[in-house]
């Protein structure tokens, strides 16, 4: 089956600077890639997605890149802000609609 | 749009009772709902995936005759945890599928259990 990786774990950046959060994947069959944010004590929310047939995605600060020649994908957050501070799951939908998520990324934002 | 709810946010429960936990697809229709468990500081743990009108398929090591699940309408599905123990306390958290076709999940915000 599917397994995602995702790294680092915990994330600590100053506030302005730029965070990067990246995921790699083991089946080549995955083609949707979502990320979401969680809060505490909150359901996920999905913040950014991309298919595999586009290498990268912007929406504002947050973006994502996709490289399916080696399998990995990233979460890049510009100019970040304490209201960033939460954890980022990375996800990929398989051939067989499971999608099998990260394990998180614990970012805090330092003001 | 793609707003998922979940009802109750948190309960407590002695053991041996049971618990219900409602997820809901307000501003659309969901054939498919999930359900996930999420213990503390880790990643989500898919218990079930929930088809509308038909039974639950559930994970591994997953117990189909604690966790109760029924997806009696295109926006609702419920999950019951029977004669609860405390090693069930956990935050469950439902997301859904647009009946569309598209992959992407909304997700709940969550319900708290803890049983004492």
């Amino acid at each position: 089956g599917e397994n995602v990786e995702q790294h680092p774990s915990t994330l600590s950046v100053q506030e302005g600077d730029s965070a990067v959060i990246k995921c790699t994947y083991s089946d080549s069959a995955s083609n949707y890639f979502p990320w979401y944010k969680q809060e505490l004590g909150k359901g996920p929310q999905l913040i950014i997605d991309i298919r595999s047939n586009v290498g990268e995605k912007k929406d504002q600060r947050i973006a994502v890149t996709l490289n399916k020649t080696a399998k990995h994908f990233s979460l890049h957050i510009t100019e970040t802000q304490p209201e960033d501070s939460a954890v980022y799951f990375c996800a990929a939908h398989g051939g067989y609609q499971k999608v099998t998520f990260g394990i998180g990324t614990k970012l805090q934002v330092i003001p | 749009g793609a707003v998922v709810s979940q009802h109750p946010s948190r309960v407590i429960c002695k053991s041996g009772t049971s618990v219900k936990i409602e997820c809901r697809s307000l501003d659309f229709q969901a054939t498919t709902m999930f359900w996930y468990r999420q213990f503390p500081k880790k990643s989500l743990m898919l218990m079930a995936t929930s088809n509308e009108g038909s039974k639950a398929t559930y994970e591994q090591g997953v117990e189909k005759d604690k966790f109760l699940i029924n997806h009696a309408s295109l926006t609702l599905s419920t999950l019951t945890v029977t004669s609860a123990h405390p090693e069930d306390s956990s935050f469950y958290i439902c997301s859904a599928r647009d009946h569309r076709g598209q992959e992407t999940q909304y997700f709940g915000p969550g319900t708290r259990l803890l049983v004492l």
